[in-house]
């Protein structure tokens, strides 16, 4: 069975801090995966990571993936309380006749930064 | 501004009472899905399109419908709505069909007593 587990499920931590959020994966026919922010609303489109040990950076927010592993980690350097919210990862994978890949989501880590 | 807009954002109803979400993007996007989000089991697939010719079951399609008789629009309908499907609904548009760069909309909250 597919499946996305993210770890931890909640986080506590102090303005400044680093910290690292975990998605490891079991998926078939995988093809990539993805980071969202959900705050009150929508979950935003943070990354996408096709590519084994590249990382992807933007601002304070950077995403590696192992793919021999199977798992993904997103850091976050110098929390801000903006950064708190939901962390969604999810994994791509192709299995539609359609063409279409199925997306698989974890539960998320909520990530609260107290000024 | 480029968006995806979902009609209503709050609803309660009954058991059994139809009733439409809508759905609509302004990005000209081909590909547009739905998702329910629910505590403990994250987002998961209701059903998808491709573009206007193909529509396909997600991953829990059971009592839901859609149709997309338009690019933009991607209305979910409940034909009898039971409990169970009380939930946070999204739907979501990517230009490209089968890529995971979902813009979303701002979700439907939806009451089911």
């Amino acid at each position: 069975e597919d499946k996305v587990v993210q770890s931890p499920l909640s986080l506590v931590v102090h303005e400044g801090d680093t910290v690292t959020l975990n998605c490891s994966y079991e998926v078939t026919n995988f093809r990539s995966l993805l980071w969202y922010k959900q705050e009150k609303k929508a979950p935003t489109f943070l990354f996408m990571l096709t590519s084994s040990g590249i990382e992807k950076k933007s601002g304070r927010l950077s995403s590696i993936l192992d793919k021999k592993e199977l798992f993904s980690i997103l850091n976050i350097t110098a929390t801000q309380t903006g950064d708190s919210a939901v962390y969604l990862c999810a994994v791509e994978a192709s299995y539609s006749v359609h063409g279409a890949n199925n997306l698989f989501f974890g539960t998320g880590t909520r990530l609260t930064v107290i000024p | 501004e480029a968006q995806v807009t979902q009609n209503p954002r709050y609803l309660i109803t009954v058991t059994g009472k139809k009733l439409t979400v809508t759905c609509s993007q302004n990005m000209n996007h081909e590909y547009m899905s739905w998702y329910r989000q629910d505590p403990g089991l994250g987002l998961r697939q209701i059903y998808y399109s491709m573009n206007v010719e193909v529509t396909d079951k997600g991953d829990v399609p059971e009592g839901y419908k859609v149709s997309r008789k338009e690019k933009r629009n991607f209305p979910l309908i409940l034909e009898s709505p039971s409990p169970n499907q009380t939930s946070l609904y999204f739907c979501a548009s990517s230009f490209i069909p089968g890529t995971g760069e979902l813009f979303f909309g701002e979700g439907s909250r939806l009451t089911v007593l």
